[in-house]
C-alpha cells in the first residue's frame, strides 16, 4: 500500500533556529512530490519537486528531494512566529497519478 | 473569483440529517478536488473532477456521499443522513492543470462539519 511519513510529527522551536523536516515515501509509480503549509485555514503551496538533487527555494524555506533514499527534506532557517504551521508533504503516484498525503510536522516557532 | 470559495465555513448538523456543501472553484480551473481532513491528520482524497466528469469518485467513505459539477465549475458535496464519523473538515480544491497531482493545488478554506 502507497504511504507518506513525516517526521517528526511536532516540533518546538525558538525563533532564528534552522528547522529541517522530513517526508519518506513507499509509493509505485512515483510521479512528483509536493509541500503545502497549513496554518488555521487552508494548505498553501510550497514546493513540488520532481527530480532529484534539485533543490527549490523561495526565501528561508528550501526543499530537496532524494529518489534513491525516497525522501525529501524541508529547510527553514532564521525561523520566525510566522512558520507556526502545520507543514504537509503529499506523493503524486500510480497510474491514477493520485495525491497521498502525510499526516504532517506541526511546528510551533516560539517568541 | 480571487480563490477557491466554500461554504457553509461550518456546519453542525444532526445525526441522520442530510449536509450539502458547496465549492466555487477559481474561474476557469479544470481540476476540482475533494478532500476529508479528521482533526490531526493530512488531507483524504474524496473524488476528482476533470471539468463536469467526476473522473475519479475512489475515495468516497460510503453510497452517503455524493458529488456532482454538473456545469463544470461549482461543486457540491452531499452527504446523506450524517453519522458522527463524517465529522471533519472537507477541503475543496483546485488546479488549472489536468489530472491529479499534475501541479498546484489551490484549497479553500474548508467546510468543518459537527455531527451531533
Amino acid at each position: 500500500e502507497d504511504k507518506v511519513v513525516q517526521s517528526p510529527l511536532s516540533l518546538v522551536v525558538h525563533e532564528g533556529d534552522t528547522v529541517t523536516l522530513n517526508c519518506s515515501y513507499e509509493v509505485t509509480n512515483f510521479r512528483s512530490l509536493l509541500w503545502y503549509k497549513q496554518e488555521k485555514k487552508a494548505p498553501t503551496f510550497l514546493f513540488m519537486l520532481t527530480s532529484s538533487g534539485i533543490e527549490k527555494k523561495s526565501g528561508r524555506l528550501s526543499s530537496i528531494l532524494d529518489k534513491k533514499e525516497l525522501s525529501s527534506i524541508l529547510n527553514i532557517t532564521a525561523t520566525q512566529t510566522g512558520d507556526s504551521a502545520i507543514y504537509l508533504c503529499a506523493v503524486n503516484a500510480g497510474n491514477n497519478r493520485k495525491l497521498i498525503w502525510g499526516l504532517g510536522t506541526s511546528l510551533a516557532v516560539n517568541p | 473569483g480571487a480563490g477557491v470559495s466554500q461554504s457553509p465555513r461550518y456546519k453542525v448538523a444532526k445525526r441522520g440529517q442530510d449536509v450539502a456543501l458547496r465549492c466555487d472553484p477559481i474561474s476557469g480551473h479544470v481540476s476540482l478536488f475533494w478532500y476529508q481532513q479528521a482533526l490531526g491528520q493530512g488531507p483524504e482524497f474524496l473524488t476528482y473532477f476533470q471539468n463536469e466528469a467526476q473522473l475519479d469518485k475512489s475515495g468516497l467513505p460510503s453510497d452517503r456521499f455524493f458529488a456532482e459539477r454538473p456545469e463544470g465549475s461549482v461543486s457540491t458535496l452531499k452527504i446523506q443522513r450524517t453519522q458522527q464519523e463524517d465529522s471533519a473538515v472537507y477541503l475543496c480544491a483546485s488546479s488549472p492543470a489536468r489530472g491529479q497531482g499534475t501541479g498546484e493545488l489551490f484549497f479553500g478554506e474548508g467546510s468543518r462539519l459537527t455531527v451531533l
